[in-house]
């Protein structure tokens, strides 16, 4: 059974820098074809893709946001972290974090609870 | 950047047949997935690769993809389906990119 969790802080001033976990179990982010995918939720509104990393180290992300995101990965911890930079209450959403196990078509299976990041002075 | 659009609401009646559309510039071409999200829960797959149903799902869900138009649709629709449904794709053009429609509310009467 697969299983994801993000873990975080909740709340975050603005233009400071948002550090999210995603710890896993029930897969191997070594296996071949398997991927972590982030994605955000602002309240009321819809899903926003924001970065994806594979179980090569590829890694992609949102072009409306790739210059504030990084994505990296911890094999050993079982963990994904995204980091994103100079934060806005614009940013103010619920964050979920995604395993794919098709890295060719990219859906997301299962998908963690999600945290809620507020951004405010 | 591909652009996914969806209506932001339907109605259905219960144990009636309800379909969603999910429009986008030649989006036969492309694999489409959907996700149900109900009320304070993460989102769940429902359909991958246009029409496969995840183990668990029930057979109600169907989906269907061709020219610019892929539809979930839900047979036999029960209260119980009420929620918000995005499509989503992969656009393997120069962006690269994991692409979500705007999301459509399901509501039954």
């Amino acid at each position: 059974q697969i299983t994801l969790k993000e873990s975080g802080p909740t709340l975050v001033k603005p233009t400071q820098t948002l550090t999210l976990t995603c710890t896993f179990s029930g897969f191997s982010l070594s296996t071949s074809g398997v991927g972590v995918g982030w994605i955000r939720q602002p309240p009321g509104k819809a899903l926003e893709w924001l970065a994806l990393i594979y179980w090569d180290d590829d890694k992609r992300y949102s072009p409306s946001l790739k210059s504030r995101l990084t994505i990296t990965k911890d094999t050993s911890k079982n963990q994904v972290v995204l980091t994103m930079t100079n934060m806005d209450p614009v940013d103010t959403a619920t964050y979920y974090c995604a395993h794919t196990p098709d890295t060719f078509s990219n859906w997301f299976d299962p998908w963690g609870q999600g945290t809620l990041v507020t951004v405010s002075s | 950047s591909y652009v996914l659009t969806q209506p932001p609401s339907v109605s259905v009646a219960p144990g009636k047949t309800a379909r969603i559309t999910c429009g986008g510039n030649n989006i036969g071409s492309k694999s489409v997935h959907w996700y149900q999200q109900k009320p304070g829960q993460a989102p769940v797959l429902v359909i991958y690769y246009d029409s496969d149903r995840p183990s668990g799902i029930p057979e109600r869900f169907s989906g269907s993809n061709s020219g610019n138009t892929a539809t979930l649709t839900i047979s036999r629709v029960e209260a119980g389906d009420e929620a918000d449904y995005y499509c989503q794709v992969w656009d393997s053009s120069s962006d690269h990119s994991v692409v979500f429609g705007g999301g459509t509310k399901l509501t039954v009467l």
